[in-house]
């Protein structure tokens, strides 16, 4: 199946810091990527959808000035977590559409930030 | 909003039980999704749904999307160790260019030897 990479697997960050997230489609096209926060033991919460040469479209309540998304490439997109809290502490995961494959996203494997 | 919810919860079944969990929209889903997560791993997709009354087999699975496309079900026929984790259904809904997935709260799923 198709692959998605996730750099880096895990963080820790002081507070006040900024942290990059990159994600990365590695066999196949992705124009759009979504970008989740996954508490523990709960589900997955969609925070935006990042469409390729575009500006990301962000869901209600998450602050598009300090979750920076940016999707340069049909392979690359990042998620950029500014002025990091501690309440920012989560795991983030990435997904890709592959268009080839209709409406199926691959997951990357996720992204634990621990902000001291 | 659409919202899909997941029941239940939690599960624990014996080794060989089955097991089944349910999902609903409170919206016509164009497609569902379900996604098995292991412990401490990420989402990896199991299948997709599109028609109406849909039934389709993998194995030991058998996943099921309702004639009015708001409620699915997964179910796992005598189940094994290897099927611990989360199962998650998602539904899909063409909004635009968008085409979100919702996710469920999860079914966690613990099997014991």
């Amino acid at each position: 199946g198709a692959v998605v990479s996730q750099h880096p697997s895990r963080v820790i960050c002081k507070s006040g810091t900024s942290v990059k997230i990159e994600c990365r489609s590695l066999d196949f096209q992705a124009t759009t990527m979504f970008w989740y926060r996954q508490f523990p033991k709960k589900s997955l919460m969609l925070m935006a959808t990042s469409n390729e040469g575009s500006k990301a479209t962000y869901e209600q309540g998450v602050e598009k000035d300090k979750f920076l998304i940016n999707h340069a490439s049909l392979t690359l997109s990042t998620l950029t977590v500014t002025s990091a809290h501690p309440e920012d502490s989560s795991f983030y995961i990435c997904s890709a559409r592959d268009l080839r494959v209709r409406e199926t996203q691959y997951f990357g494997p996720g992204t634990r930030l621990l902000v001291l | 909003g659409q919202q899909v919810m997941q029941i239940p919860q939690y599960q624990h079944v014996q080794e060989g039980e089955d097991f089944t969990t349910y999902c609903n929209s409170s919206t016509t889903l164009s497609n569902i999704q379900w996604y098995k997560q292991r412990p401490g791993g990420h989402p990896v997709f199991l299948i997709q749904l599109v028609k109406s009354g849909e039934v389709k087999k993998q194995k030991r699975l058998t996943f099921q999307f309702g004639e009015a496309k708001k409620n699915s079900s997964l179910h796992i026929t005598a189940t094994q160790t290897t099927d611990v984790g989360t199962y998650f259904c998602a539904g899909g809904q063409d909004s635009g260019s968008a085409r979100q997935l919702t996710f469920g709260s999860g079914t966690q799923l613990t099997v014991l030897p």
